[in-house]
């Protein structure tokens, strides 16, 4: 089994439709990140969260919200979906370790098109 | 705006060809993170360079993070079909408040073919 599951990989709506992706993890890791993937725009961070109090926007955050229900789990939504975030959804995680920066462990992905 | 920039964004070459991929930035980073992603597949970490100046080999891939913390390469020799995917640098802001905050740059596609 992957250590980071995302759902659901695939998945159409509607223009208004509010849309959930969730992702979880078996890494034991405090820190879980959100991020959408375009061609041609490489990963941009939504959200992020260093633990289960901590939730921070990223450089894009605007038409999402999140919920870190517990460690392991970090949902993202969109509240009312407009075609231009028909994207790639990535969920990570990473170990915090003090000075040092951790490696991130990507799930595979959410497809999200919205018509 | 791309905080890193990579370049080429695409680059073809035949088996066993040398190819070097570059990601440029203006700020300073505590380190920086180089990861290839596969289609239908998240990121996988290749490396991660933290001193300036550092030099990593991982097999036939070599990295290098620069002097000043801002930019890196990622070179490969003799280059393998299966070294086909997309190449990410990530690199970890120097700031206090954005502590594993990573910023990826846009990518470079890179095609092996025999």
């Amino acid at each position: 089994d992957a250590d980071v599951t995302q759902t659901p990989r695939n998945r159409i709506t509607k223009t208004g439709k509010r849309i959930m992706l969730e992702c979880s993890q078996t890494k034991g890791h405090d820190r879980m990140y959100w991020y959408r993937q375009d061609p041609g725009l490489g990963l941009r961070l939504i959200y992020y969260s260093f633990d289960v109090k901590d939730i921070n926007k990223g450089e894009i955050s605007d038409g999402y919200s999140v919920s870190r229900q517990a460690q392991a789990k970090f949902s993202l939504s969109l509240e009312s979906a407009i075609p231009n975030q028909t994207a790639l959804y990535f969920c990570a995680t990473s170990a915090f370790r003090t000075g040092v920066s951790g490696e991130l462990f990507f799930g595979e992905g959410s497809r999200l098109t919205v018509l | 705006t791309q905080l890193l920039e990579q370049s080429p964004q695409f680059l073809s070459i035949q088996e066993g060809e040398n190819l070097t991929v570059y990601c440029n930035s203006s700020s300073v980073f505590s380190s920086l993170q180089w990861y290839r992603q596969e289609p239908g597949e998240g990121p996988v970490l290749l490396v991660t360079v933290v001193t300036g100046g550092e030099v990593k080999k991982l097999k036939r891939l070599t990295f290098q993070f620069g002097d000043a913390r801002k930019d890196s390469s990622l070179h490969i020799t003799a280059a393998q079909t299966g070294d086909t995917g997309l190449y990410l640098c990530a690199g970890d802001p120097m700031t206090t408040d954005s502590w594993g905050k990573f910023q990826f740059g846009a990518g470079t596609q890179v095609v092996v073919t025999p």
